[in-house]
Order: C-alpha cells, then sequence, then structure tokens
C-alpha cells in the first residue's frame, strides 16, 4: 500500500518558520511528484507547491513566491515544505499528496495528471 | 491562474436525493479536472479524475460530465456517507488550482 506519512502538528509564533516533513512508503520516491496543499479553518484546499524528487525541481503559487520552499531527500524518501514569516492566516491544516499515475511532460506544461490519489494525513500547523 | 468557481457553495439534500454541483474554470481546460470528496478530520478522497472517470473503488452513484469550461459532478442517490464538501480541482496548468468547494448537508 502506497502511503504519505506526515510529521506531527506544530504551533508557531508570528515571523517563524515551520517545515513539515511527508515520507513516501510503498512506491519508487523519483517516480512521482510531492505536493503541498493546505485549508484554513472554514476555507477551501490551496494548492501551495510541488517538489519533483528526480531532479529537484520546484513550482509554486505565486501567492507563496518567496516564503515556501519544498524540497525532497531521496535517501529517506522524503518531502518537506517549509513556510517562513509565519502569520495568522497560516494557521491550517498541512497535507501532502501525489498523482501516481501522472506523466512528465518534456516540459511542465506538458505534464498530465490523473489526481491526486494518495494525501498525507495532514499536519496542523497554529501561528499563535 | 485558472480559476475554478463551485457552485452551489452549499446545499441541503435527503437520504437518496439526486444531487448536482457544477464547477467553472475561468478558461477552457479540455478535460483536466477531478473530483474530490472531503470529511472533517480526513484527507480528501479522489472521486473523479479526468473529468468523467470513475476512480477505482468510488462507488458507481458518482459520476462526472463536461469538458472546456463547465464541469458537474453528480450523485444519483445520496448516502448517509456522502455528506461532505466537494472540490474540483484543474490540471490544466500551473499553478494547479481548485474550486471554492460545496457542502452537502443534511436536510
Amino acid at each position: 500500500e502506497v502511503q504519505l506519512l506526515q510529521s506531527g502538528a506544530e504551533v508557531k509564533k508570528p515571523g517563524a518558520t515551520v517545515r513539515i516533513s511527508c515520507q513516501l512508503s510503498g512506491y519508487t520516491f523519483i517516480d512521482c511528484y510531492i505536493h503541498w496543499i493546505r485549508q484554513a479553518p472554514g476555507k477551501g484546499l490551496e494548492w501551495m507547491g510541488l517538489v519533483d524528487p528526480e531532479d529537484g525541481e520546484t513550482i509554486y503559487a505565486e501567492k507563496f513566491q518567496g516564503r515556501v520552499s519544498v524540497t525532497a531527500d531521496t535517501s529517506t524518501d522524503t518531502g518537506y515544505l517549509e513556510l517562513s514569516g509565519l502569520r495568522s492566516e497560516d494557521t491550517a491544516v498541512y497535507y501532502c499528496a501525489t498523482d501516481l499515475n501522472m506523466v512528465r511532460g518534456l516540459s511542465p506544461a506538458q505534464d498530465f495528471y490523473y489526481g491526486m490519489d494518495v494525501w498525507g494525513q495532514g499536519t496542523s500547523v497554529i501561528v499563535s | 491562474a485558472i480559476q475554478l468557481t463551485q457552485s452551489p457553495s452549499s446545499l441541503s439534500a435527503s437520504v437518496g436525493d439526486r444531487v448536482t454541483i457544477t464547477c467553472r474554470a475561468s478558461q477552457a481546460i479540455s478535460s483536466a479536472l477531478a473530483w474530490y470528496q472531503h470529511k472533517p478530520g480526513q484527507a480528501p478522497q479522489l472521486l473523479i479524475y479526468d473529468a468523467s472517470t470513475l476512480e477505482t473503488g468510488v462507488p458507481s452513484r458518482f459520476s462526472g460530465s463536461g469538458s472546456g469550461t463547465e464541469f458537474t459532478l453528480t450523485i444519483s442517490s445520496l448516502q448517509p456517507d456522502d455528506f461532505a464538501t466537494y472540490y474540483c480541482q484543474q490540471f490544466n496548468g500551473y499553478p494547479l488550482t481548485f474550486g471554492g468547494g460545496t457542502k452537502v448537508e443534511i436536510k
């Protein structure tokens, strides 16, 4: 069974940095992208960015540019999300997710997805 | 960025009802759309991909249709386990985006 296991809940002060991990098991790590998605209280799902563990390439939502870093460690099959300059609006549950069936294109614009079929359990981050 | 607008944002329905949720894209996205079910305290679950293909293991009462800019998720006969929030997501280009969600509540 393919699983994504995330690190535990965090409580941070405004201005601090949070780092969340997401370990993949049951699948070849470099064969899929690791995406990060968050849900603030009472709000919808928000895509933040992704990392391609094969080459470390990242793509971020413009909203988070400059504050977010997504990385992958192929020695431990673990993806990481680091969000800096935390503010109260960053209070949310953060999920990692992947599409096991996606097809890499020659360029990001040609990536073909089916849908996020494996999700981590979520990590609560409270900024207060 | 491609914007997805879901309607309604919430609805009340009874067990056995037919429920339809709409997702409209700000530009044509072919069939690069997925639907998810999200329950409190759980991770979202993929229901439909490629606009109309049922994910393995998902009950056949769920169906998806549409292409271009207008898409629908239909639950043919609402069951107690279906009360949740539903999201669409587009994969036509980065950034990947979600619709605002539709909360399905018990009438």
